[in-house]
């Protein structure tokens, strides 16, 4: 597995402002991804964090909004922009380790809830 | 649209009992499934990986796969109320070079003292 950290752990933040969030991991990975989590939901994908490149964003995602930078193997930031209080939530962000070499296993980080007022 | 599906619950047995968890799945060509935990407030924990048709025991745990009829379980023996929890099932296909993982809504299961 990874020990994988995420910063801050909570936050409550107002409306139209940004927030970053951190996730950093103690070995280097290839994949590295962002969910979001609302109360009693599953998990929801925001985007794959590419080393080097643009994230790959889902549908319902987008660049402007939730903007992600990857400079390494072992760090990621997402950022949650001009927030309003339907982005409260949970963001998650989870890392693929190769378990087999037929499939990855993801581990996720602790996790950050943001409430947005 | 890849779908995974998992009953809500929430599921009640009473300590020391089986607790049966299952899920389906919509491609035909997933290769990976697992199962996590995941506790009120917490992130999801991986607990359960298996990759072929039949049982995969671990301790307590003890994941089942069918690909033929798209089905993976999840067992849980002598259940405690400390495996009360979300369980969410994942399943994972090839998908556009690489993998995706999608995750079910999670089960939530009670094991009543």
């Amino acid at each position: 597995s990874a020990v994988i950290s995420q910063k801050p752990s909570r936050d409550i933040c107002q409306r139209g402002t940004s927030l970053t969030i951190q996730c950093q991991v103690d070995s280097q990975v290839t994949m590295m991804f962002w969910y979001r989590q609302q109360p009693g939901q599953s998990l929801t994908l925001i985007a794959t964090a590419n080393q080097g490149s643009e994230a790959t964003y889902e549908s319902g995602f987008v660049i402007d909004k939730f903007p992600i930078s990857r400079p390494n193997l072992t760090f990621s930031t997402l950022t949650v922009s001009n927030m309003s209080p339907e982005d409260s939530s949970i963001y998650l962000c989870s890392v693929e380790l190769d378990g087999t070499g037929v499939s990855y296993e993801q581990y996720f980080g602790p996790g950050t809830r943001l409430t947005v007022t | 649209q890849k779908e995974v599906e998992q009953n809500s619950g929430p599921l009640s047995v009473p300590e020391g009992a089986i607790a049966s968890l299952n899920c389906t799945y919509s491609d035909r060509g997933s290769q990976s499934f697992f199962w996590y935990r995941q506790y009120s407030g917490k992130s999801p924990e991986l607990i359960m990986s298996i990759y072929s048709n039949g049982d995969k025991e671990d301790g307590r745990f003890t994941a089942q796969l069918n690909k033929a009829s798209q089905y993976v379980s999840l067992l849980i023996r002598d259940s405690q109320p400390s495996d009360s929890a979300t369980y969410l099932c994942a399943v994972s296909s090839l998908w556009g070079g690489g993998f995706k993982t999608i995750f079910g809504a999670g089960t939530r299961l009670f094991v009543k003292a």
